[in-house]
């Protein structure tokens, strides 16, 4: 049982480039999310889905996309992407709005 | 609209010696009340919950946590720290039933226990 898995664990890239960060998670949880973590702003909501073909926007959605057209999976897109963006990004799940996320180990990235 | 402060950037305690990390939310209907510890590297590790019932909340490795809604805080509270306690620490909520299905996190507060 691997729990939440993302890959890469650390990326560089250029301005302007685009990539995925991905997200599988092996529990069958229905709920999943993307956070972004920053020096001392704790984790904000990226994007999140409540299951298969339904996603949402969290707190700072721009310049992220999202799809989910599997329980298991939730890459994270960055279709341009910019040094403001560079931070780590955590994707989480859980079973049920009344359980705990478990989280994956992140994804550094670094825009130049 | 849901929110969460942490007052503390950093908590130094003693090993031995009690500890608390602070934590206040805010939220429209009842709280569903989260902690989470990080060590260096690493995802987030879930602590302890509030959903109902008791106020005085059991978790991982020794934490507890106490829900006082009239003054809207669920401390973490720990009788005796270790070294190995030492991390970073963040309160999360969610609007319980319904709202938002999201949850909020805190800013974070380091935990620092000196031998």
């Amino acid at each position: 049982n691997a729990g939440v898995t993302q890959t890469p664990k650390f990326q560089v890239l250029k301005t302007g480039q685009s990539m995925t960060l991905q997200c599988a998670q092996d529990m069958n949880h229905e709920y999943m999310s993307w956070y972004r973590q920053d020096p001392g702003m704790g984790l904000r909501l990226i994007h999140y889905s409540v299951g298969a073909g339904i996603t949402d926007q969290g707190e700072v959605p721009n310049g992220y996309n999202v799809s989910r057209s599997t329980t298991e999976d939730f890459p994270l897109r960055l279709l341009s992407a910019a040094p403001s963006q560079t931070s780590v990004y955590f994707c989480a799940s859980r079973r049920s709005h009344d359980q705990p996320q478990h989280f994956g180990d992140g994804t550094r990235l670094s825009i130049l | 609209a849901q929110s969460v402060a942490q007052p503390e950037d950093q908590v130094n305690v003693a090993e031995g010696n009690p500890l608390t990390v602070k934590c206040t939310y805010s939220v429209s209907g009842n709280p569903y009340l989260f902690w989470y510890v990080q060590y260096p590297n690493r995802g987030l590790q879930f602590l302890l919950k509030y959903i109902t019932g008791d106020n005085l909340v059991k978790g991982s490795y020794g934490f507890e946590a106490e829900f006082n809604k009239s003054q809207t805080s669920f401390h973490l509270k720990k009788p005796s720290a270790l070294v190995s306690d030492s991390a970073l620490y963040f309160c999360a909520v969610r609007e319980g039933d319904t709202g938002r299905r999201a949850l909020t996190f805190g800013s974070g507060t380091r935990l620092q226990v000196q031998p």
